[in-house]
């Protein structure tokens, strides 16, 4: 029944060692989207992909970049981590359907970094 | 930044009806309201939206008031798996507008 899928659910990294969090949907939703959390705080837009076409939000820090290769799956990759980039990183997607765009989130991978 | 203003925390008694109100007093002529809940360590699940009818499904009622400026989610009966961080956002329904979250209601439904 899981719809948006994210793997892991709990990740730890070293600073500075790249990390990449994985979310697969079978909804076929042509829109993913990356938002963080960090705690106590509202989720915040990160990016988003409208099928391949990339969006980046204008305060997305470079040290975030994702990867679409299909319509099913979407990846962050953090490159640098930092203690600041520990938080819930949820994945999202929704389907352009000119009625109404609600979307489906994922559980969320919490990353930790030591 | 968030278009609407919610209150940041709230208690209803199991059983009870819960209302959740949202101001939204910039809110353009083509904007929805959405509502969303995050229960703790979850992600954000949709619940209801609506333009300017009054909406009801099978987790919730919309209340939006004539002008718009302001809306109520009502959730019937509280459950204690009710209890979680309420999301009131406005946009506009039409692909490129994103949503931004408030830092919403936190409800915490008391048995």
């Amino acid at each position: 029944d899981a719809m948006v899928i994210q793997n892991p659910r709990y990740q730890v990294t070293q600073f500075g060692k790249p990390v990449t969090l994985s979310c697969s949907q079978t909804l076929n939703h042509n829109v993913m989207y990356w938002y963080q959390q960090k705690s106590s705080q509202a989720p915040k837009l990160l990016f988003h992909y409208y099928d391949k076409d990339f969006n980046n939000e204008a305060d997305t820090p470079d040290n975030f970049q994702s990867r679409r290769p299909n319509t099913s799956f979407c990846f962050l990759d953090i490159r640098s981590p930092g203690l600041g980039d520990a938080a819930m990183y949820l994945c999202a997607t929704s389907r352009l359907t000119g009625v109404s765009y609600e979307q489906y989130f994922g559980p969320g991978t919490r990353l930790t970094v030591t | 930044d968030a278009k609407t203003t919610q209150p940041p925390s709230m208690d209803c008694a199991e059983g009870r009806a819960a209302n959740l109100p949202c101001n939204h007093s910039t809110i353009s002529g083509n904007e929805y309201v959405y509502w969303y809940r995050q229960i703790h360590s979850q992600g954000p699940q949709y619940i209801i939206h609506g333009l300017k009818n009054n909406e009801t499904n099978e987790m919730a009622s919309l209340i939006i008031t004539e002008d718009r400026k302001s809306s109520t989610l009502i959730l019937p009966h509280a459950t204690l798996r009710d209890t979680a961080v309420y999301y009131c956002i406005v946009r506009p329904n039409n692909y490129g507008q994103n949503f931004v979250f408030g830092p919403g209601t936190r409800l915490s439904v008391l048995p």
